[in-house]
């Protein structure tokens, strides 16, 4: 079962920021948090992951709090074609652990 | 950007029929796995293969479920024989040896009549 915890939907303004919020209390010392998309029925998509400390790449921003037990995703500028299924998972890195998904977030950019 | 291709895109065969989807992971990549999203539900776990071998497997992946990598460029999921059930997409993915990503392909939809 998945070991995060995340509001099933929620609603965002075009070009406002997407702040998209997960619980992972559970967390062991060695699992990251991995953020993917699922657009309509298109296969996962790789957003971010990160340790412990803040990350940035082109598509988002992951920040992760002090006792590692939630994270946010940030959208800076959403966009429609960013309405999508977000899923936050941890996930050990080693080896080849599978990922483990949720329900996620439905998020809905809006015009 | 290197991608997971998978085909058939889409496929449609008779209760009993068995059925082989296929993938050809990303070039050099070591860690696959199938994954399967019965529409509406959530993605889950069905493989993960290493080393020519199977590393792990979920519930689901009984023995009507098999997968091999035969050429080593492709790796295949076989359903031996389809239940209705078994209606679903189903998602190759692959991981490099020393990559965090796990990078997915735009999935087979199979439907069972």
């Amino acid at each position: 079962d998945a070991k995060t915890t995340q509001p099933p939907s929620m609603d965002c303004a075009e070009g406002r920021a997407a702040n998209l919020p997960c619980n992972h209390s559970t967390i062991s010392g060695n699992e990251y948090v991995y953020w993917y998309r699922q657009i309509h029925s298109q296969g996962p998509q790789y957003i971010i992951h990160g340790l412990k400390n803040n990350e940035t790449n082109e598509m988002a921003s992951l920040i992760i709090t002090e006792d590692r037990k939630s994270s946010t995703l940030i959208l800076p500028h959403a966009t429609l074609r960013d309405t999508a299924v977000y899923y936050c998972i941890v996930r050990v890195h080693s080896g080849n652990t599978p990922l483990v998904f949720g329900k996620g977030t439905r998020l809905s950019v809006i015009a | 950007e290197p991608e997971v291709t998978q085909t058939p895109s889409h496929q449609v065969t008779q209760m009993g029929q068995e059925v082989i989807l296929r993938c050809v992971p990303i070039s050099n990549h070591l860690y696959f796995y199938w994954y399967r999203q019965i529409l509406g539900q959530k993605v889950e776990f069905l493989v993960s293969f290493y080393n020519n071998e199977i590393s792990e497997k979920s519930e689901i992946f009984d023995d009507q479920f098999s997968v091999e990598r035969p050429d080593g460029s492709n790796f295949t999921l076989k359903i031996r024989s389809t239940k209705l059930e078994d209606s679903a997409m189903y998602f190759c993915a692959s991981k490099g040896d020393s990559g965090h990503t796990i990078y997915f392909g735009e999935g087979s939809w199979l439907t069972v009549v």
